[in-house]
């Protein structure tokens, strides 16, 4: 069964204090992983898509890498404006909707 | 990015009465949308998936008949939650995915905040 596991479910961080967030996944063959931020009451915006072990994309303060078992999301030196959370997914080769598994998420507060 | 608008973005309605809830994709043909429903803290429930001129398909344990789903273009799909009770209040979400040749988005609409009365 295709299966998404984020952790930590919360993570508290000083401004300044970089971090990783994790996901892990098990899919019948990726056809890619994505990472969003979604605020409160809004809907989830779209960050990153990885499609192979390796690949690594970049923006801003964040930065997604990939291996075949889980990815992560690297914070660098976070601001209070990157508090919110966090979502991974997976698409599944096998998938022809292209339909997203979704993690728990991991809700990311930064503090001044 | 992508755009994709939903409407409206927050409904009170009384219970028994019908909600009509709009995604649209502003600058991309998408032949498949998808709605999901999320609750405080929890993370997105896939409840279907959208195929422009055909039939919806359900996530088990999501009720056809409650949840109507409509997708007349390739830019707009509709949910509507019929008969609404208190059960049902919740946040809805769209998505849009957009297909290139090297790589797929998956954009989502605002969320719709639904409160049955």
């Amino acid at each position: 069964e295709d299966q998404v596991t984020q952790s930590p479910e919360a993570l508290r961080l000083q401004e300044g204090e970089s971090s990783s967030l994790n996901c892990s996944y098990t899919v019948s063959g990726l056809r890619g992983l994505f990472w969003y931020r979604q605020d409160p009451g809004k809907g989830p915006e779209f960050l990153f898509t990885l499609y192979s072990a390796g690949e690594e994309k970049e923006k801003e303060r964040l930065k997604a890498t990939l291996t075949k078992k889980e990815s992560f999301l690297h914070i660098t030196a976070p601001k209070p404006e990157d508090s919110a959370t966090y979502l991974c997914a997976v698409q599944a080769r096998s998938s022809n909707t292209g339909k997203l598994i979704f993690g728990q998420g991991t809700t990311l507060q930064v503090k001044p | 990015g992508a755009v994709v608008s939903q409407h409206p973005s927050w409904v009170i309605c009384k219970s028994g009465t019908s909600v009509k809830i709009e995604c649209r994709s502003l600058d991309f043909q998408a032949t498949t949308m998808f709605w999901y429903r999320q609750f405080p803290k929890q993370s997105l429930m896939l409840m279907a998936t959208s195929n422009e001129g055909s039939k919806a398909t359900y996530e088990q344990g999501v009720e056809k008949d409650k949840f109507l789903i409509n997708h007349a273009s390739l830019t707009l799909s509709t949910l509507t939650v019929t008969s609404a009770h208190p059960e049902d209040s919740s946040f809805y979400i769209c998505s849009a995915s957009r297909y290139g040749i090297l790589n797929t988005e998956a954009f989502f609409g605002q969320g719709t905040r639904l409160t049955v009365v």
